[in-house]
């Protein structure tokens, strides 16, 4: 059964710090997705990451995958308040189940002035 | 263009109820997701449609729930008898199709409260 565990769970930043989110996986998979969610609201897409050695980045954020490892990495450079917010990593669980996506438990990040 | 949309947003109901909630798909999408968020936690997978047809509900938590998708467009998620424990958000979501890209969009949800 696949699992996926982010670490921290509680993120409190300073505005202007970096920090890294880890979201690390329990089977092979190289289809890796990180979603943003607001209070009361729903989740919005943030990176779609498809093969081993895969970068995106956005603005303040850049999203990585090890697949060897089982690891993506969510890093933040120079945090702003607008950052604010839970952060998901979900991993496609791949051959005859692609689609099922299995979620972290998620990261609330907390950007301070 | 329109994201997908759930009906209703929020829905109270007794113990022992039927409820019914609905999933209007980005159009053009051919796979349809359900998933179920309880309080502080990340969204659970229910159930995935590929056209009309379940492709995988492995998720679903018992004989209680059931989805339909008649036409491969909008879909219905079903719970008979709620119990207090089915207290949560549903979200539905839609992509292009199941495949090697899956970026998946999601609805607002709909929260549902079991008295």
């Amino acid at each position: 059964e696949l699992k996926v565990e982010q670490n921290p769970l509680f993120l409190s930043m300073q505005e202007g710090k970096n920090y890294t989110i880890y979201c690390n996986y329990s089977t092979t998979s190289d289809r890796l997705y990180w979603y943003r969610q607001d209070p009361g609201k729903s989740l919005e897409s943030l990176f779609v990451l498809l093969s081993n050695g895969a970068v995106k980045q956005e603005g303040r954020l850049m999203a990585s995958l090890d697949t060897k490892a089982r690891l993506s990495t969510l890093h933040i450079t120079a945090a702003v308040h607008d950052l604010s917010a839970t952060y998901f990593c979900a991993v496609d669980s791949g051959g005859t189940s692609y689609g099922k996506l299995t979620f972290g438990q998620g990261t609330i990040l907390t950007v301070h002035p | 263009g329109a994201g997908v949309s759930q009906t209703p947003s929020n829905k109270v109901t007794e113990k022992g109820k039927y409820v019914e909630l609905r999933c209007d798909p980005i159009s053009g999408h051919t796979a349809l997701y359900w998933y179920r968020q309880s309080l502080g936690q990340g969204p659970e997978f229910l159930i995935y449609f590929q056209g009309t047809g379940a492709a995988d509900d492995s998720g679903l938590p018992n004989d209680r729930f059931f989805a339909v998708r008649p036409e491969g467009s909008v879909s219905t998620l079903k719970i008979q008898r709620t119990e207090r424990g089915d207290s949560a958000v549903y979200l539905c979501a839609s992509s292009l199709s199941i495949g090697s890209y899956n970026e998946q969009f999601f609805g607002p949800g709909t929260r549902l409260t079991v008295l």
